[in-house]
């Protein structure tokens, strides 16, 4: 099975800039999708194929992929960044994946 | 404006059954994949499973031969039939939109939840 492995918490301070990764076997060949998920809410889109973002979702947000390795970069992050994230993608093997999840902590 | 509602949670008793529903609105339920994910208290996401278009189904390992999932076109809805459900089961379920194909697939609009328990 498909294991995507992230960091259970990244901490920055306002202003600056937040780098969540997302590891996986070869995940630069694959689509690598972002959601962010605020305490008792449902999941958000943020991210999809890599790098694009939902409409309504500020440019703060990007991602990349290669290798071995995910990122989704938050830039000028505030207060209301404050959230769990977490990576998909789907694989043949093991259809839809996410990774562990992440806690942003805004310092 | 686009929707998912779920309905259908509640406290079960191990080895029960349970019947999730998501009523969905504002865009045409027919041309879209949709997926069910779960979520235990203070847990990560868990994908649960998925029905395509064309009611083609997938599950993963841990709910295959204990969950069912199943679509209704003419009413925009979208069902999970829960079996042999066991304490791990216990949870947050979401209905989801799935669009795009294969590594593409991503899941771009979310309901609010049901909460199932199962416990004795």
């Amino acid at each position: 099975s498909y294991v995507l492995t992230q960091p259970p918490s990244v901490s920055v301070a306002p202003g600056q800039t937040a780098r969540i990764t997302c590891g996986g076997n070869n995940i630069g060949s694959k689509s690598v999708h972002w959601y962010q998920q605020k305490p008792g809410q449902a999941p958000v889109l943020v991210v999809y194929d890599d790098s694009d973002r939902p409409s309504g979702i500020p440019e703060r947000f990007s991602g990349s992929n290669s290798g071995n390795t995910a990122t989704l970069t938050i830039s000028r992050v505030e207060a209301g960044d404050e959230a769990d994230y977490y990576c998909q993608v789907w694989d043949s093997s093991s259809d839809w994946v996410f990774g562990g999840g992440t806690k942003l902590t805004v310092l | 404006e686009v929707q998912l509602v779920e309905s259908g949670g509640g406290l079960v008793q191990p080895g029960g059954s349970l019947r999730l529903s998501c009523a969905a609105s504002g865009f045409t339920f027919s041309s879209y994949d949709m997926h069910w994910v779960r979520q235990a208290t203070g847990k990560g996401l868990e994908w649960v499973s998925a029905i395509g278009t064309a009611g083609d189904t997938y599950y993963p390992g841990s709910v295959k031969g204990r969950f069912t999932i199943s679509r209704e076109n003419a009413k925009n809805s979208l069902y999970l039939q829960m079996n042999s459900l066991r304490a791990g089961d216990t949870a947050v379920y979401y209905c989801a939109r799935g669009v795009g194909y294969g590594s593409g697939s991503k899941l771009d609009v979310w309901g609010q939840g049901t909460t199932v328990t199962v416990s004795s």
